[in-house]
């Protein structure tokens, strides 16, 4: 079966860094999204890996290894409103996208 | 301009019932989707279209139908509501399907009693 796995819940701190990880098991590869969805609204894209390596678009970095079936989103400097779900999602063989259940990050003062 | 828009957004009715949701997306993308979010908030794809034309349909109830009259309009209609049908219904669009990138609507919030 098509599996993606990532942790429930994160807490970090203003300021801090954080890194949110995601493994994969699907049926082919064609990409892996991550997405920023606060509390009661919708999912918004982040980022998008196809190649392995890091992908930097200010605050937020994801990375990608193919070969290990692995992503980790990376938000620097957090701020409060950085409080949120965060969703990895890949794209398999069919082009079918994949969700995980999200992350929910917690930012404290 | 809402990009993608859904209405309504909230919506409480009996089990038994039948109702319907709305989506419409002004980018000009080809494909549209249904998803739904559940309290534990796994995003599910039901269905996909493109062009009008379904291209996905995950195992749901066929108590759920979809219909696109054109490219910009996706509904969902549903049948004989049930507690489990509680949940946020979310419409999205995209470009070409094998693109990934997704543009929600806000959600329908549906709550059944």
């Amino acid at each position: 079966g098509q599996n993606i796995d990532q942790p429930t819940e994160m807490t970090a701190t203003e300021g801090a860094i954080v890194q949110i990880n995601c493994t994969y098991q699907t049926s082919g590869f064609n990409g892996l999204f991550w997405y920023q969805q606060h509390a009661g609204e919708a999912p918004t894209f982040l980022s998008y890996n196809v190649l392995d390596g890091l992908e930097e678009k200010g605050r937020f970095s994801s990375f990608l290894s193919r070969s290990k079936g692995y992503s980790y989103l990376l938000l620097k400097e957090l701020q409060m409103k950085d409080s949120a779900s965060y969703l990895c999602a890949v794209l398999d063989s069919n082009y079918q996208l994949i969700w995980g259940a999200g992350t929910k990050l917690i930012i404290k003062p | 301009d809402t990009a993608v828009s859904q209405t309504p957004k909230y919506l409480v009715t009996q089990m038994g019932n039948d109702k319907s949701i709305k989506c419409e997306q002004n980018l000009g993308h080809d494909t549209m989707y249904w998803y739904k979010q559940d309290s534990k908030k796994f995003l599910k794809i039901m269905f996909s279209y493109n062009n009008k034309e379904l291209i996905i349909n995950e195992t749901v109830p066929n108590r759920f139908s979809p219909k696109s009259p054109d490219k910009a309009h996706l509904n969902l209609h549903i049948n004989s509501l049930e507690l489990g049908d509680s949940a946020v219904y979310f419409c999205a669009s995209s470009l070409p399907v094998d693109t990934g990138e997704l543009f929600f609507g806000e959600g329908s919030r549906l709550t059944v009693l």
